[in-house]
Order: C-alpha cells, then structure tokens, then sequence
C-alpha cells in the first residue's frame, strides 16, 4: 500500500518567514495530493490540494509543488502570522480499485510561529 | 450550515461495552469514510462507503463495524472497547472516490474506562 513520509515533524520559524514541509510518497499510482491544516482538538480543514496534473499550485500565500518523477511533494506559506500555527498532514490518493481508496496521511508537522 | 456533523463529540464508554459513533451529512455525497486519530498521529483510515458498498482496511480489526443505512447517516459500531480504542474518530465525505475533497467532521473523542 501507500506510504506517506512527512519532514519535519516540529517546524518553529519566526513571524514574517516562510516555512516548508516536505512529503514523499512510494506508489506512483497515487494522483491526488491534498493538505490538511488541524488546530489542536479541531476537525483537519483542507488548505490546499494538487492533482498530478500540475506542478505548481498557489493560493494566496500558500503554495504546493509535486515532482512526480521523484514522488515528492512540499507545502509553502510565505509571510507566515501566529494563527498559521497548527499541526499541518500532508496525504495521498490513490485511483479507484488499486488499493486504498482513502487518504494516506503523513505524520504530521506541528508548526510553531514565534512571535 | 454544518456539513458533516458527528454526535456525540464527546463519548464515554467501559471496558467492553458496546459503543455507536455517529456520522450525518448534508453534501449529498456518495463516500463516506471513518478515521481513527490517536494522539499525536494521523488519522487512519478504517473503512469506507461508496455508497452502499462497504470497504474494509486490511489492518481494520474486526472489533469495528459500520453501517449506513441510508445516504446522510454512517455509523461506527465499537463491539468490545479496549483501552487502545481511546481515540478521536474523525468522519468524513466526498462525492467520489479518489482525487476529491474529503469534508472532516468535527471529531467524536471516545475514553475507555
């Protein structure tokens, strides 16, 4: 099945940089590549998601990048502010009848940002 | 406007008493999945509708059951608990398989006295 590797599992940075978390994945069969953001005892809230389709995507200050060739995938956030503090999974999807049909979810980075 | 909604949020049960976790959607969507989140981890996946058609994790134990008995309510049955079954279990939807959006539920934690 599915294994999603997810680094680093702390990230402390300071308000105003970016941070990046990286993900890598082993069944190049998997074509969908959401970002889960989950504040402490709450739901995980979708924050961003890409299809092996595209290379690139952005939303505001959030960004994600998949290499496909090397089954790695990162997440961006630019001028990052205190409420960007959370617990953020990356995941992956594999099509329809090869395997699991949910989510296989990374460890999870625990993003700190210091004041 | 709550989409997918799981009661209770908060559940309490013995040592091998039998427990139901519910789970109701307004999305009209045809999967519905349950997670399993212990702290500190991620959520895993235990098993998933597609509709009617029931779909087990190979490492799900058998001590969970689910059951939909129609397209807004999905239900996770716990038939022994055991103190490792202390959890949080996340529901959640989307309108199809793969390649699409799952909506979270807020989350049911269950203790095991």
């Amino acid at each position: 099945g599915e294994n999603v590797e997810q680094h680093p599992s702390t990230l402390s940075v300071q308000e105003g940089d970016s941070a990046v978390i990286k993900c890598t994945y082993s069944d190049s069969a998997s074509n969908y590549f959401p970002w889960y953001k989950q504040e402490l005892g709450k739901r995980p809230q979708l924050i961003i998601d890409i299809r092996s389709n595209v290379g690139e995507k952005k939303d505001q200050r959030i960004a994600v990048t998949l290499n496909k060739t090397a089954k790695h995938f990162s997440l961006h956030i630019t001028e990052t502010q205190p409420e960007d503090s959370a617990v953020y999974f990356c995941a992956a999807s594999h099509p329809p009848g090869g395997g699991a049909d949910g989510l296989t979810f990374g460890k999870g980075t625990h993003l700190i940002i210091q004041p | 406007d709550a989409m997918v909604i799981q009661n209770p949020r908060y559940q309490v049960t013995q040592f091998g008493k039998p427990v139901t976790l519910s789970c109701s959607q307004t999305l009209n969507h045809n999967v519905m999945y349950w997670y399993q989140q212990k702290s500190s981890q991620a959520p895993k996946l235990l098993f998933h509708y597609y509709d009617k058609d029931f779909n087990n994790e190979a490492d799900t134990p058998d001590n969970f059951q689910s059951r939909r008995p129609n397209t807004s309510f999905c239900f996770l049955d716990i038939r022994s608990p055991g103190l490792g079954d202390a959890a949080m279990y996340l529901c959640a939807t989307s309108q199809q398989l793969a390649e699409e959006t799952q909506y979270f539920g807020p989350g049911t934690r269950l203790l095991v006295l």
